[in-house]
């Protein structure tokens, strides 16, 4: 079973639709990381969390948010989605060790008409 | 800000070639650098990690070099196969505590011919 999973893996939607994006991870990591990627781009860092209580910004945080229920599950959400927000989603885990190796899932396509 | 760059963006080279791939980054204060690789309908795959302390890693058919003063990391593939065909992505760390955990580059996609 895969380290780090992702639901749903494609997702067509409609503007001004709330999307929610979620993740889990059985590595027993604390750092989670959802990242975009655009089409020909590398990714970009949309939020991060340290442990439950330690939520951060990253850098395109504008029009999404998250929440961290457990060590293993972090959730992104599109409160009102629109066109620009068609891109692939990856959620990444690592641990807090010196390190800091990131382990990615398989990513959510998805897209909003 | 950090920026990361791959050149070149996309490469076919015919099996059984030696290769290598090119990363390079503007800020040398960097934690650690890691490549990837990326197909089509999955995720990343982390190839190797190379910390600031270090100046190459190998695995397999795989070594990864890094020049921290220079800016530069090169991944080079050995006896390359049609199954490498892939997307390879390059990240650079700053330390954990940053807001920016990694940057990335755009990537560069490999084809190998049978």
């Amino acid at each position: 079973d895969a380290d780090v999973t992702q639901t749903p893996r494609n997702r067509i939607t409609k503007t001004g639709k709330r999307i929610m994006l979620e993740c889990s991870q059985t590595k027993g990591h604390d750092r989670m990381y959802w990242y975009r990627q655009d089409p020909g781009l590398g990714l970009q860092l949309i939020y991060y969390s340290f442990d439950v209580k330690d939520i951060n910004k990253g850098e395109i945080s504008d029009g999404y948010s998250v929440s961290r229920q457990a060590q293993a599950k972090f959730s992104l959400s599109l409160e009102s989605a629109i066109p620009n927000q068609t891109a692939l989603y990856f959620c990444a885990t690592s641990d807090t060790g010196t390190v800091n190796e990131q382990f990615f899932g398989p990513g959510t396509r998805l897209t909003v008409l | 800000k950090q920026e990361v760059t791959q050149i070149p963006a996309a490469l076919s080279v015919p099996e059984g070639e030696n290769l290598v791939l090119n990363c390079s980054f503007t800020d040398s204060a960097i934690y650690n650098l890691q490549w990837f690789r990326q197909d089509p309908g999955k995720g990343l795959t982390s190839l190797l990690l190379i910390q600031s302390s270090q100046r190459e890693q190998t695995s397999g058919r795989l070594n990864a070099s890094l020049d921290k003063s220079s800016g530069r990391s090169t991944l080079y593939i050995a006896a390359s196969q049609p199954g490498d065909s892939a997307t390879y992505l390059c990240a650079v760390s700053r330390p954990p505590g940053s807001a920016r955990q990694l940057t990335f580059g755009s990537g560069t996609q490999l084809t190998v011919l049978p």
